[in-house]
C-alpha cells in the first residue's frame, strides 16, 4: 500500500518563474493538505482539497493556488517564485472530515535562486 | 489565536537517558485536538499520537509516553531509554474543530540528538 508520494524530489528554480508541485495521496484518503516548511521552522498550512475544491487556506498570497483531480491527487502551484519561497513542501492525505491524522509525504525541497 | 510552543530547540542525549520533549499550546476553544509528529532525515513527518481535548489521560506506546494537562496547556512527550534512532526533529501541532477541517498549527519543533 502506497503512502503518500510526492514529485519531484528537489527542484531549483529562479525568480520570478512558477513551479508546479504533485501529491498522491494515500491510498482510500479523498482529502489533500498542503505545507510549506522552512528551514528550521514547523510547517505551515497552506491550503486543504477535498471533492476537486479548495475547503480552508493559511494565510499565503493568491501566487500559491491548487488543484485536485477526479482521482485525487492533487498539484501545488506557485506564480512569481520570490527567493523566499525556498522551502520543502509537505503534501499530507487524509479521509473526509475530521481531525483524523495526516499521513504525509517526504516533500518536495524547492529551492529559488 | 492559535499557537504552539516548543521551547526546546535542540536536545543533546547518551543512548539509554530518559527525554522529555515540552510542547505548550494556546487556544480558545473548548474542543481540539493535539498531536505529535517525528521527522527524521527522510523529511517525511511521522504520526505519533493524537489526543482530543477531552482525553487527559496519559499514554504510553512502549518507549514513548505523553502526559496532558489541561491546565497548564501543556502536552509533554517522554522518551525512555532512548536510542540513536530516536534522533529526528519533533514537532507538537494543534488542531482545532471548526467544521471537520484537519488543519494543522504546527510548533517549531525540537531537534534531539541520542549519541551512543
Amino acid at each position: 500500500d502506497a503512502g503518500v508520494t510526492q514529485s519531484p524530489t528537489h527542484l531549483i528554480k529562479t525568480r520570478g518563474q512558477q513551479v508546479t508541485l504533485r501529491c498522491s495521496p494515500k491510498s482510500g484518503h479523498d482529502t489533500v493538505s498542503w505545507y510549506q516548511q522552512a528551514l528550521g521552522q514547523g510547517p505551515q498550512f497552506i491550503f486543504q482539497y477535498y471533492e476537486e475544491e479548495e475547503r480552508q487556506r493559511g494565510n499565503f498570497p493568491d501566487r500559491f493556488s491548487g488543484h485536485q483531480f477526479p482521482n485525487y491527487s492533487s498539484e501545488l502551484n506557485v506564480n512569481a517564485l520570490l527567493l523566499g519561497d525556498s522551502a520543502l513542501y509537505l503534501c499530507a492525505s487524509s479521509s473526509g472530515q475530521g481531525n483524523e491524522k495526516l499521513f504525509f509525504g517526504s516533500g518536495t525541497q524547492l529551492s529559488v535562486l | 489565536a492559535q499557537k504552539v510552543t516548543q521551547a526546546q530547540t535542540e536536545i543533546s542525549v547518551v543512548e539509554k537517558e530518559d527525554v522529555t520533549l515540552d510542547c505548550v499550546y494556546e487556544t480558545r476553544d473548548t474542543t481540539y485536538y493535539l498531536f505529535w509528529y517525528k521527522q527524521p532525515p527522510s523529511g517525511e513527518l511521522v504520526f505519533l499520537i493524537r489526543r482530543n481535548s477531552f482525553d487527559e489521560q496519559n499514554e504510553i506506546s512502549g518507549r514513548y509516553s505523553w502526559n496532558f494537562q489541561k491546565s497548564t496547556s501543556s502536552f509533554n512527550f517522554t522518551i525512555t531509554a532512548s536510542q540513536v534512532v530516536d534522533s529526528a526533529v519533533y514537532f507538537c501541532a494543534l488542531s482545532e474543530w471548526n467544521g471537520g477541517y484537519n488543519k494543522l498549527i504546527f510548533g517549531a519543533g525540537t531537534r534531539l540528538a541520542v549519541h551512543p
